[in-house]
């Protein structure tokens, strides 16, 4: 594909259930970020891998909340327990960024997260 | 927090018009990079500066950059309506990472 894809598209779940958010990168980029965006507001960051590797993983709010990649290609954000708060639009990221900083990100669509 | 600030929140003017939008951070950087968010969308790469230069234009997208301020400033001349969108910008900064700071962002409208 030629851009960042993120499935679904949008997600209504109830409150405590898990949900699972999907991020396929565009192929070759080694940096994946996931963002936050509330309604209304800016992007709040959540997690940075480089590969496989999350050498960052401070932006995450709560234990709730884990990342994985693998293959150095697809990730996935995964809520347990989802509270009504975590309502939101969970934007990917990818870049060719890792020795070269100056490359910009490239955004999917995102995942509307309503929780009921 | 790193996050920059950008001001207006909000600004909404005529077609043929310019929009000027400012961004303030608040950490040393590498680079700083505007983005475009239309309704329901995510981000699209408008421009990106580095901590060397001061200004950069791209087509009606002119950019600069006061390091010593800590602030950057997008102008877009001679609007259209289709550039009615959010404006983001974004900074990295090495030394804490590879990760991207959002700032607020600015809800432009423009009038056709």
């Amino acid at each position: 594909g030629a851009g960042v894809s993120q499935s679904p598209s949008n997600k209504v779940t109830e409150k405590g259930k898990d949900v699972e958010l999907r991020c396929d990168p565009i192929s070759g980029h080694t940096a994946l970020y996931w963002y936050r965006q509330r309604l209304g507001q800016g992007l709040e960051f959540l997690i940075y891998f480089q590969g496989n590797s999350a050498p960052d993983k401070s932006g995450l709010p709560s234990d709730r909340f884990s990342a994985e990649r693998t293959g150095e290609s697809v990730s996935t954000l995964t809520i347990q327990r989802t509270q009504q708060e975590d309502s939101a639009v969970y934007l990917c990221a990818s870049s060719l960024a890792g020795s070269t900083y100056n490359s910009p990100l490239h955004f999917g669509n995102g995942t509307r997260l309503t929780v009921t | 927090s790193q996050q920059g600030e950008e001001d207006p929140q909000a600004l909404s003017i005529q077609e043929g018009e310019n929009a000027t939008m400012n961004c303030s951070y608040k950490t040393s950087i590498n680079n700083l990079q505007w983005y475009r968010q239309n309704s329901g969308r995510g981000l699209v790469h408008l421009i990106l500066i580095r901590s060397n230069e001061r200004e950069k234009h791209s087509g009606r997208l002119r950019v600069t950059l006061d390091t010593s301020k800590k602030s950057s400033s997008l102008l877009i001349t001679a609007s259209r309506a289709a550039d009615t969108a959010s404006y983001f910008c974004a900074t990295l900064n090495r030394n804490t990472g590879n990760q991207f700071y959002f700032g607020t962002g600015t809800s432009l409208t423009v009038i056709p």
